[in-house]
């Protein structure tokens, strides 16, 4: 069915140490987004890939499109307490040949930072 | 803040019983999304409209229906509900009918428990 895998599915970390999360799809995406969801908040859009191996930048976090655009990552490197929460990276579902403006979430990587 | 609201923040009731749950979308966006996010599940796209039509729907139950008025405010009715229910209920909107490739600005949510 239309989805987007994403692993691990939690990652505990001592603060200081880097995090990556991970999203693959076994089709060939037009775009990948991925939102960030602090305990008892809501999702917030952090950054949109669209280029094949796009790397973008956001101060610790590294974001990464695959060649093959099939593949994603989210890097943060020397974590704080302050990035403790659940990342998730989202879909359109045209790329499954669905027409629906929505998008399709992976089940997301919970981040703890232990300080 | 990401202008959107929801009322009410938490509703507690018993099974069988109904409820609605509001949306107030971002200034000028037309589209206004809903999504369950319960733990074993993740978030599921539930329905979409666009300038008080319906859209797109994904894995929303026929107990559950859902309207946007000319205001573009938008309730979800949830009807003869069962423990499986309770869950956390999204509302997002953007501006237009995007088909996922902008980002979606979410609501605070509505954390439901069916008793």
């Amino acid at each position: 069915g239309q989805q987007v895998m994403q692993i691990p599915q939690y990652q505990h970390v001592q603060e200081g140490e880097d995090f990556t999360t991970y999203c693959n799809s076994s089709t060939t995406l037009s775009n990948i987004q991925w939102y960030k969801q602090r305990p008892g908040g809501h999702p917030v859009f952090l950054i949109q890939l669209v280029k094949s191996g796009e790397v973008k930048k956001q101060k610790r976090l590294t974001f990464q499109f695959g060649e093959a655009k099939k593949n994603s990552s989210l890097h943060i490197t020397a974590t704080q307490t302050t990035d403790v929460g659940t990342y998730f990276c989202a879909v359109s579902p045209l790329n499954y040949g669905g027409s629906q403006g929505n998008l399709i979430f992976g089940k997301g990587t919970k981040l703890s930072v232990k300080p | 803040d990401s202008g959107v609201t929801q009322t009410p923040k938490h509703l507690i009731t018993a099974t069988g019983q109904r409820v609605t749950l509001r949306c107030s979308p971002r200034s000028g966006d037309l589209s206004v999304y809903w999504y369950q996010q319960s733990l074993d599940q993740g978030l599921q796209f539930l329905i979409q409209y666009y300038n008080g039509e319906e859209r797109a729907k994904g894995n929303i139950l026929e107990r559950f229906s859902a309207q946007q008025f000319p205001d573009l405010h938008s309730e979800l009715n949830l009807s003869s509900l069962e423990l499986g229910d309770s869950a956390l209920y999204f509302c997002a909107s953007t501006p237009s009918w995007d088909r996922g490739f902008n980002e979606q600005f979410f609501g605070p949510g509505t954390r439901l428990t069916v008793l």
